[in-house]
């Protein structure tokens, strides 16, 4: 089974603090991706990874950055957090071409 | 652009009722086309997903889905609900050759006895 691990499940931090979403996947896949989800939008992808120190925006990235130093981790960044990026955060990885498989999320709070 | 859309933002049925989820979708070229489910708190599961032959595919846990070209949809549908099925449910649209995939809003789905 495809295994997507996120570091956290539930997430407070205070507005101004750089914040780590970690996320690692056990499948040696290529493709990595963050994604948020809020009420009424679903989810909107930030940046994606295509392999190891490749990356691309999203449709969102603004207030974030990533990190991919080897192939199963990827990491979301925010460098200053804000309360309007209290959210719902999802990885997800994928071989190209495939279905994407999902972490189970980690809820930001941003106070 | 690309876009979908589920029109629906939440449905109730009841238990052992027939279900049918929407989804449209606006794509240059014939897309892959996937239904996710998520329980509370949890992230997305595959329910199902279409990229190319018969365009009636089944899934897990007793859905099925119908892509139409000619209407640009492809609609979730469940013969009888269990309440095990309240979820929130989304489609998602990809292309070929472009990893990233745009997502529906979400429909949630709610059983009552």
């Amino acid at each position: 089974d495809v295994k997507v691990t996120q570091s956290s499940r539930y997430l407070v931090k205070r507005t101004g603090e750089k914040v780590f979403l970690e996320c690692v996947q056990d499948m040696d896949h290529e493709n990595m991706f963050w994604y948020r989800q809020d009420p009424g939008l679903g989810l909107r992808l930030i940046y994606f990874s295509y392999d190891v120190k490749m990356k691309e925006k999203g449709d969102i990235p603004e207030g974030y950055s990533v990190s991919r130093e080897k192939k199963e981790r990827f990491s979301l960044i925010l460098e200053s957090a804000s309360t309007n990026q209290t959210s719902m955060y999802l990885c997800a990885s994928n071989t190209r071409g495939e279905t994407q498989y999902f972490g189970p999320g980690t809820r930001l709070l941003v106070l | 652009a690309q876009s979908v859309t589920q029109p629906d933002i939440h449905i109730t049925v009841s238990e052992g009722a027939s279900l049918e989820l929407r989804c449209n979708y606006s794509y240059g070229a014939t897309p892959y086309l996937f239904w996710y489910v998520q329980s509370p708190g949890q992230g997305l599961q595959l329910l199902l997903k279409y990229f190319s032959g018969d365009t009636l595919v089944q899934g897990i846990k007793g859905f099925e889905a119908e892509f139409k070209r000619s209407q640009s949809s492809f609609n979730l549908r469940k013969p009888s609900v269990h309440w095990s099925d309240a979820a929130e449910y989304f489609c998602a649209v990809g292309l070929v050759g472009n990893e990233k995939l745009t997502f529906g809003t979400g429909t949630r789905l709610t059983i009552i006895p």
